[in-house]
């Protein structure tokens, strides 16, 4: 079936620091991707709509400056996570929907800010 | 509704019990509603769909009951097996909403299933 790959799977970055995620659809065409953050034992928190094309659409209460989300072709989302801060440390997953109803889930990233 | 902030409930069961695992829905004009397995670490699967013209869904040791009056979803795993084990989420779709594909999850739930 399709898939959808997310880099890097972990990172450990210094406060202050930037980090990029990438995410990927393998073998299909997604003009949306969804982006999530999670923290532990709780559930996935929609932060943004990345649209092939044009700007993101960002949850309310999510600061689109500090992540910034580049859908740079059919095949690749990217958030960036601007001078990150321990806060920020969490699990960072994305979706992509090959169909209205058919939507895949990358791997997620961990990303730890010291 | 928001789960932000909330833990999430859990589900302890002995192996070969059934399980049924609760949701609450907040959109009334939700028409499709998704059932994801979150194993730790990893991004959710799919496990099984129904829409909102049915009132229940059976794949494989699975069945989705959906009651559109209270807005409830539910999971029945029959003859558990530890490798269930995961976080379950259920997550709705409105069609008719703005953003193709978007997702609203629901809480989640914790299942843990003891030999």
């Amino acid at each position: 079936g399709a898939v959808v790959s997310q880099h890097p799977s972990w990172v450990i970055c210094k406060s202050g620091t930037s980090v990029k995620i990438e995410c990927r659809s393998l073998d299909f065409q997604a003009t949306t991707m969804f982006w999530y953050r999670q923290f532990p034992k709780q559930s996935l928190m929609l932060m943004a709509t990345s649209n092939e094309g044009s700007k993101a659409t960002y949850e309310q209460g999510v600061e689109k400056d500090k992540f910034l989300i580049n859908h740079a072709s059919l095949t690749l989302s990217t958030l960036t996570v601007t001078s990150a801060h321990p806060e920020d440390s969490s699990f960072y997953i994305c979706s992509a929907p090959e169909t209205t109803d058919t939507q895949y889930f990358g791997p997620g990233t961990r990303l730890t800010v010291l | 509704g928001e789960s932000v902030g909330l833990h999430l409930p859990t589900l302890s069961v002995q192996e070969g019990d059934n399980s049924i695992i609760n949701c609450a829905y907040s959109n009334s004009a939700s028409d499709y509603f998704i059932w994801y397995k979150q194993e730790s670490g990893k991004g959710p699967q799919f496990i099984i769909d129904i829409r909102s013209n049915m009132d229940k869904r059976q794949g494989q040791r699975v069945t989705v009951l959906l009651n559109k009056t209270v807005k409830h979803l539910s999971l029945q795993i029959a003859a558990t097996q530890p490798g269930d084990s995961a976080v379950y989420f259920c997550a709705e779709i409105d069609a008719g909403g703005t953003s193709y594909g978007k997702l609203t999850f629901g809480q989640g739930t914790i299942l843990t299933v003891h030999p």
